[in-house]
């Protein structure tokens, strides 16, 4: 069975400060990709970012990267250089062979002025 | 042009009433999904078609039902509406299903609320 858990309810971070999301996950087959989704107080999920398990190299996308750790099982999204326009919700999620996302618990991201 | 719309995006309904939400995809993908956000965030999957065939069918009440009629089209219709399934419902699309690769591209969401 496959489990994503994302350990920190909420954090703030200061603007322009850049601010680390906590996903580790479990799953006993090889093949796997994880993602991370925003959805900002208007309710809509916005792909951020994705690494597949078999990936060399950490992505990236623009402010967004992602520390994936495959012994430990972690994929932790950075934002850098936060902005307010960040302050959402954040999804760590997972897709293996099977056929749907398995959603973490989310984490709440405030950024202050 | 909106990839994946959902229709309504607003719905409250008394108990007991029958409803449906209505979800389209101009992406040209062959999957479709619909999952459920509760009240504490969390999101599930709740069904899921590949070329108009149920391929996810989680324990969800049998008073949900989806339907396919083509590709692009996934309705959820939902019977004997309970104070319990006042939710977020996410229709998602990708192109194909069973890779690990593959991206989902989600609707804005129905929030439905049953009073």
């Amino acid at each position: 069975a496959q489990k994503i858990t994302q350990t920190q309810p909420g954090m703030f971070v200061q603007e322009k400060e850049a601010v680390t999301l906590d996903c580790t996950y479990d799953t006993s087959d090889p093949s796997y990709g994880l993602f991370w989704y925003k959805q900002p107080s208007s309710g809509e999920m916005i792909f951020l970012i994705y690494q597949g398990s078999y990936d060399q190299q950490n992505a990236t996308e623009g402010r967004y990267s992602l520390n994936f750790q495959k012994a430990r099982k972690s994929a932790n999204l950075v934002i850098s250089a936060s902005q307010l326009g960040d302050s959402a919700m954040y999804f760590c999620a997972m897709k293996n062979s099977g056929y749907a996302l398995n959603f973490g618990k989310g984490t709440s991201l405030l950024v202050t002025p | 042009d909106t990839a994946v719309s959902q229709t309504p995006k607003y719905l409250v309904t008394q108990m007991e009433n029958d409803k449906s939400i209505k979800c389209e995809q101009n992406l040209g993908h062959d999957t479709m999904y619909w999952y459920k956000q509760d009240s504490k965030k969390f999101l599930k999957i709740m069904f899921s078609y590949n070329n108009k065939e149920l391929i996810i069918n989680e324990t969800v009440p049998n008073r949900f039902s989806p339907k396919s009629p083509d590709k692009a089209h996934l309705n959820l219709h939902i019977n004997s509406l309970e104070l319990g399934d006042s939710a977020v419902y996410f229709c998602a699309s990708s192109q194909g299903a069973g890779g690990y690769v593959i991206e989902q591209f989600f609707g804005p969401g129905t929030r439905l609320t049953v009073l």
